[in-house]
């Protein structure tokens, strides 16, 4: 099993610059999970979906945050346009369809840089 | 709500000696609580949980943690501490469906 896979794994970008990161969960995992994580604010929840469809978007910062999920292999989260206090490490994870318990496997993450 | 405390920001500790790192949780109903360690550089990675049952749970790299609920508390232990074991560790509490609300992390740090 390849794990969770985000790419890329580093994007340094500027200001006003559209940044998309992208998630490949583990296949069958019913429900994906996107967090961001800096030192200030430690580990932030943003989005989760559940079988692709969006259940909770209230971490997602503002406007300039969006997130995609099209089918069960694949999601997006694009910040456009991007500013230096986006700057953070991004984790993508998921889950399996347990009913005893939702352990999160997270991918290696990507760290982002807005310049 | 849920949330999970983890009162410590660092643990030290010498190579050899028990360690402990704390946390303590607030949920409704029963709560699935989780043990993650992160690496530097690298994603969190499942420990261990508690679902129901022994209260004693045993995971990965011989760390176990012990759910009290009288003190709503998950701590977690290794009977002899590694240097390897020195990262970054989270604590999370789950309601049973959907998301799980993490701690603030500790970082441990074992000395030689």
């Amino acid at each position: 099993d390849a794990g969770v896979i985000q790419s890329p794994r580093h994007e340094v970008t500027e200001m006003g610059q559209e940044v998309t990161l992208r998630c490949k969960p583990i296949s069958g995992h019913n429900s994906l999970f996107w967090y961001r994580q800096t030192m200030m604010r430690g580990l932030e929840l943003l989005i989760y979906f559940n079988n692709n469809v969006p259940i909770d978007d209230s971490g997602m910062p503002e406007d300039r945050f969006s997130a995609k999920m099209p089918n069960a292999s694949f999601s997006t989260l694009k910040i456009q346009p991007s500013e230096p206090r986006d700057s953070a490490v991004y984790f993508c994870a998921s889950t399996p369809p347990d009913s005893l318990g939702h352990t999160q496997y997270f991918g290696p993450g990507t760290r982002l840089t807005v310049l | 709500a849920q949330s999970v405390a983890q009162p410590e920001d660092q643990v030290n500790v010498a190579e050899g000696n028990p360690l402990t790192v704390k946390c303590t949780y607030s949920v409704s109903g029963n709560p699935y609580l989780f043990w993650y360690v992160q690496y530097p550089n690298r994603g969190l990675q499942f420990l261990l949980k508690y679902i129901t049952g022994d209260n004693l749970v045993k995971g990965s790299y011989g760390f176990e943690a012990e759910f009290n609920k009288s003190q709503t508390s998950f701590h977690l232990k290794k009977p002899s501490a590694l240097v390897s074991d020195s990262a970054l560790y989270f604590c999370a509490v789950s309601p049973g469906a959907g998301k799980s609300t993490f701690g603030d992390g500790t970082t441990l740090t074992v000395k030689p």
